[in-house]
C-alpha cells in the first residue's frame, strides 16, 4: 500500500475485555515500531520488530500487552484485560531499517482505544 | 537518559508571523533528529530531519530547523505562518543503539490567528 495502515480506527471496549489492533507497514519495510500517545504520558514508545530478530519489549508497561509480526508484515498488538488507563491512542510506525536515513520512520493513522 | 524537552506547551501566532519552537535534546552522542506535525484526528507527518552535514536543514511546507550542538536545540523555523500549520508539532531523537525507536518531547500545540 502507500502507507502504513491500521485498523480499526477507533475501539471502543468495556474494561476487562481482550483488544487487538492491528498494523499493515508500507511493502518492503523492515522494521514496525508501536507507540501510545496519551494525555498524561505523551507520545511512548512500546516495543519495535526488526527482520527476525527478537523484538524489543522493553517500553510495553505491563505483561497485558503483547505484539507478534507475522511473516515480517503485518503486526498486531494485544491488550488483555483492558483497564481504564490504557485508552489512549495507538500508533504504528515501519521504516525501512533501523540505522541512519533508513530509519526514518513513516507513522501510520492510529487507533484510538476507549476503554469504559 | 536520553531525552528531548520542548518548553512550550502552547502558542499562538498570527497568520504571516514568524514562528520558532523549541526543542532541546539530552544524548550522549550525535543525535539524529526529527520535527514531525500532527493534525486534529491525524496521524505524525514528518516535517524534516537532520542526521550529519548542513546544520541548517529544510522541510516540506516552508519549515527549517537548525541543529545546535553547543545547546543542544534543533529548533524549528517558518518565516511566514499559514492558517494551515495549526496543529502540534514534536521534537523527537532517534536512540540508535536501541532499535531506533524514536523519543519524543512532550509537544507544542501551534495555534494561529487571523
Amino acid at each position: 500500500g502507500a502507507g502504513v495502515s491500521q485498523s480499526p480506527s477507533n475501539k471502543v471496549t468495556e474494561k476487562g475485555k481482550d483488544v487487538e489492533l492491528r498494523c499493515d507497514p508500507i511493502s518492503g519495510h523492515t522494521a514496525l515500531y508501536w507507540y501510545r500517545q496519551s494525555l498524561g504520558q505523551g507520545l511512548e514508545f512500546l516495543i519495535y520488530f526488526q527482520g527476525n530478530s527478537a523484538p524489543d519489549k522493553s517500553g510495553l508497561p505491563s505483561d497485558r500487552f503483547s505484539a507478534e509480526r507475522t511473516g515480517g508484515s503485518v503486526s498486531t498488538l494485544t491488550i488483555q484485560r483492558t483497564q481504564q488507563e490504557d485508552s489512549a491512542v495507538y500508533l504504528c510506525a515501519s521504516s525501512l531499517g533501523i540505522l541512519g536515513v533508513y530509519n526514518e520512520q513513516f507513522f501510520g493513522p492510529g487507533t484510538r482505544l476507549t476503554v469504559l | 537518559a536520553q531525552s528531548v524537552t520542548q518548553p512550550d506547551i502552547h502558542i499562538t501566532v498570527s497568520e504571516g508571523a514568524s514562528l520558532e519552537l523549541r526543542c532541546n535534546y539530552s544524548y550522549g552522542a550525535t543525535p539524529y533528529l526529527f520535527w514531525y506535525v500532527q493534525s486534529p484526528g491525524q496521524g505524525l507527518q514528518l516535517l524534516l530531519k537532520y542526521f550529519s552535514g548542513d546544520t541548517l536543514v529544510q522541510g516540506i511546507k516552508g519549515f527549517e530547523a537548525e541543529f545546535k550542538r553547543s545547546q543542544s536545540s534543533f529548533n524549528l523555523r517558518k518565516p511566514s505562518v499559514h492558517w494551515s500549520d495549526a496543529a502540534e508539532y514534536f521534537c523527537a531523537v532517534v536512540v540508535y543503539n536501541q532499535g531506533g525507536k524514536l523519543i519524543f518531547g512532550q509537544g507544542t500545540e501551534l495555534s494561529v490567528k487571523p
